[in-house]
């Protein structure tokens, strides 16, 4: 089955300690994103990629960094210097990277630190 | 900048009632729309989308979305709402650029009850 996976499904962190959220695709697509979730705020955006090894920032950047050293993977570290890290993160993938492909988002991961 | 204000944070409805999620966007060029639907601790799956053409569409689970262009909205409806159509659901909009992603609304929680 095609589709995207995120793991692990839940996360603890303490703080001061760097975690690493994984997200694979096996969908052949060349555009990945990072979300942050919070309630009652929508979804807003980390990264995102639409080659390998290229990668830009979105609006809440600061605190993550990320890698694509290959198309089928999008890897995000939540660093320390991430000073609410507490959330649901969600990765996505569409076909290219322009806004008339459809993301396909993956389960999710829970981030919760201690 | 683009911007999308989901006017409604809850809606409560009854069972087998019509229910209308409100979805405004804010955007000085053409954008392409959509609508996301989360089950709780799941990722988002996609409803429907507008691209262009036909300004009814309509989606999976007998869901359907109007764009209006004069109004800048996009509301989803259903005419007949069914317990497990409890969910939050995210209206979003993007534009036909390469290097874009998507840009969400807060988010309405549709509560369904018998």
């Amino acid at each position: 089955d095609g589709g995207i996976t995120q793991s692990p499904k839940y996360l603890f962190r303490k703080e001061g300690q760097n975690v690493t959220l994984s997200c694979e695709q096996n969908l052949n697509h060349d555009a990945m994103y990072w979300y942050r979730q919070d309630p009652g705020q929508g979804l807003r955006l980390i990264y995102y990629s639409q080659i390998v090894n290229d990668f830009q920032k979105g609006d809440i950047a600061e605190g993550y960094s990320v890698s694509r050293e290959k198309k089928e993977s999008f890897p995000l570290t939540v660093t320390s210097a991430q000073k609410n890290p507490t959330a649901f993160y969600l990765c996505a993938s569409s076909l290219g990277g322009g806004g008339i492909d459809t993301q396909y988002f993956g389960p999710g991961t829970r981030l919760t630190v201690l | 900048a683009q911007s999308v204000t989901q006017l409604d944070s809850q809606v409560p409805v009854f069972e087998e009632a019509p229910v209308e999620l409100r979805c405004n966007y804010s955007s000085s060029v053409s954008v392409y729309l959509f609508w996301y639907v989360q089950y709780p601790n799941q990722g988002l799956q996609l409803l429907l989308k507008y691209l262009s053409g036909s300004t009814l569409v309509k989606g999976i689970n007998g869901f359907e979305a109007e764009f209006n262009k004069s109004q800048t909205s996009f509301h989803l409806r259903k005419p007949s709402v069914h317990i497990s159509d409890t969910a939050e659901y995210f209206c979003a909009v993007t534009l036909n650029q390469a290097g874009t992603a998507l840009i969400f609304g807060k988010g309405t929680t549709l509560s369904v009850s018998s």
